[in-house]
């Protein structure tokens, strides 16, 4: 068991609609990763949070944003959604920078 | 800049035998790799990493990899397979001043 949980499990958008997928990190994690993981692909690098603050971005577009609470939980939010948003989205969470990280289950996003 | 290569989509072998994942990695600084696994319906899961130290790393489930850097090589390594083992591998590469670049994956199928 990681202690890292994700809301929902499963969701439907259409085409431009906007997004909020949650990550609860693991208890005393200060750092928090979202990923994209598209069918049959490796997770890709979205962003990562440090203490509130962003602390590094993959290659995305700036519709794709996101929060870190003062209690380290987090959002990924995406607007103007497109058919290839459409992945598994994973939020991993680790003690500080450079410490191991310890993924959620992820949230499976359908774009129609 | 950096990426890391999985040499093999798909990788079959017998339960008992040994099992070899392919993993080459390019970096302009010196590297931290790890090795995740990725069961079906299960968030990943950290089996080892490198950070500098032993060349030979051992992991979780009787894994180890051994860092090559004449070879730029990661290769993931276990003497006897386990049904339990099938399941999806990705190798990551990381540094503090860049991105977290995950590897495609290799889908290890176990034969009875």
């Amino acid at each position: 068991e990681t202690g890292v949980t994700q809301s929902p499990t499963h969701l439907i958008k259409t085409r431009g609609q906007q997004v909020t997928l949650r990550c609860s990190s693991q208890s005393g994690h200060n750092t928090v990763s979202w990923y994209q993981q598209a069918l049959g692909q490796g997770p890709q690098f979205i962003f990562q949070y440090y203490r509130e603050e962003e602390n590094g971005r993959g290659n995305f577009p700036p519709r794709f944003s996101g929060l870190q609470f003062p209690n380290y939980s987090s959002e990924l939010n995406v607007n103007a959604l497109e058919l290839d948003d459409s992945a598994l989205y994973l939020c991993a969470s680790s003690l500080d920078l450079d410490n191991e990280q310890f993924f959620g289950p992820g949230t499976r996003l359908t774009v129609l | 800049a950096q990426s890391v290569t999985q040499l093999d989509s798909h990788v079959s072998v017998s339960e008992g035998t040994p099992v070899l994942l392919r993993c080459n990695y390019s970096s302009s600084y010196s590297p931290s790799l790890f090795w995740y696994v990725q069961h079906p319906n299960k968030g990943l899961q950290l089996l080892l990493k490198y950070t500098s130290a032993a060349t030979l790393v051992k992991g979780i489930n009787g894994f180890e990899a051994e860092f090559k850097k004449s070879e730029t090589s990661f290769h993931l390594t276990k003497p006897s397979a386990h049904m339990s083992d099938a399941a999806e591998y990705f190798c990551v590469v990381s540094n503090r001043d860049d991105k977290i670049i995950f590897g495609k994956g290799t889908r290890l199928h176990i034969l009875p």
